[in-house]
């Protein structure tokens, strides 16, 4: 298995950009998490999916940040428009079974938004 | 929700020598404890868990031990080497909820040659 992929790896952006991260999980997993993670804050979820459907978004900063699961095999975290506090290490997880099962991480998306 | 509280931020070590890192939890529900270790560039990777029906789990150079009274769980690494170099995470599940992982602030492992 490729394992959980992401994309882009790398992100640079102007401040009020619409930035748009890409995941796709490991075949067959039914939870998918999405992470930021920041010298400051540590490693933060920010919202996750079970079966395609948003179970807990509590972790999504502002209304800026917004994500979807169209299908089983495809997620987006969206961020419009961008803003500098923004940039940080974006991780895509996936697990299989439970929520807190063993979690399968991406490379990340490091996004700088200047 | 959960808290994690993670000791120390960073820990440096002679190469042979064993590093510990400890994690407390708030609640008392939690009942399952993973730890991450995360690779420069790399997304972090499941080294070892611990349910809360044991007391301590080995796998070759590494343990975890679990003191559910006192709410707390530790890593163990033996006979260091270069490549344990790495951040290191714990984390557990709240049950107030649905049962989220809530990760520790990381310690950052150096390993001196």
């Amino acid at each position: 298995d490729a394992g959980v992929i992401q994309s882009p790896r790398h992100e640079v952006t102007e401040m009020g950009q619409e930035v748009t991260l890409r995941c796709k999980p490991i075949s067959g997993h039914d939870y998918l998490f999405w992470y930021r993670q920041t010298m400051m804050r540590g490693l933060e979820l920010l919202i996750y999916f079970n079966n395609n459907v948003p179970i807990d978004d509590s972790g999504m900063p502002e209304d800026r940040f917004s994500a979807k699961m169209p299908n089983a095999s495809f997620s987006t975290l969206k961020i419009q428009p961008s803003e500098p506090r923004d940039s940080a290490v974006y991780f895509c997880a996936s697990s299989l079974g439970r929520s807190y099962n063993e979690q399968f991480f991406g490379p990340g998306t490091r996004l700088t938004v200047l | 929700g959960e808290n994690v509280e993670q000791h120390p931020s960073t820990l440096s070590v002679q190469e042979g020598d064993s590093a510990v890192i400890k994690c407390t939890y708030s609640d008392s529900a939690s009942n399952y404890f993973p730890w991450y270790k995360q690779e420069l560039g790399k997304g972090p990777q499941l080294i070892i868990d611990i349910r809360s029906n044991v007391g301590e789990k080995k796998d070759q150079r590494i343990a975890v031990t679990l003191n559910k009274t006192a709410k707390h769980f530790s890593l163990h690494i033996t006979e260091t080497q270069p490549e344990d170099s790495a951040v290191y995470f714990c984390a557990a599940p709240g049950f107030f909820g649905n049962e989220k992982l809530t990760f520790g602030t990381g310690t950052r492992l150096t390993i001196i040659p």
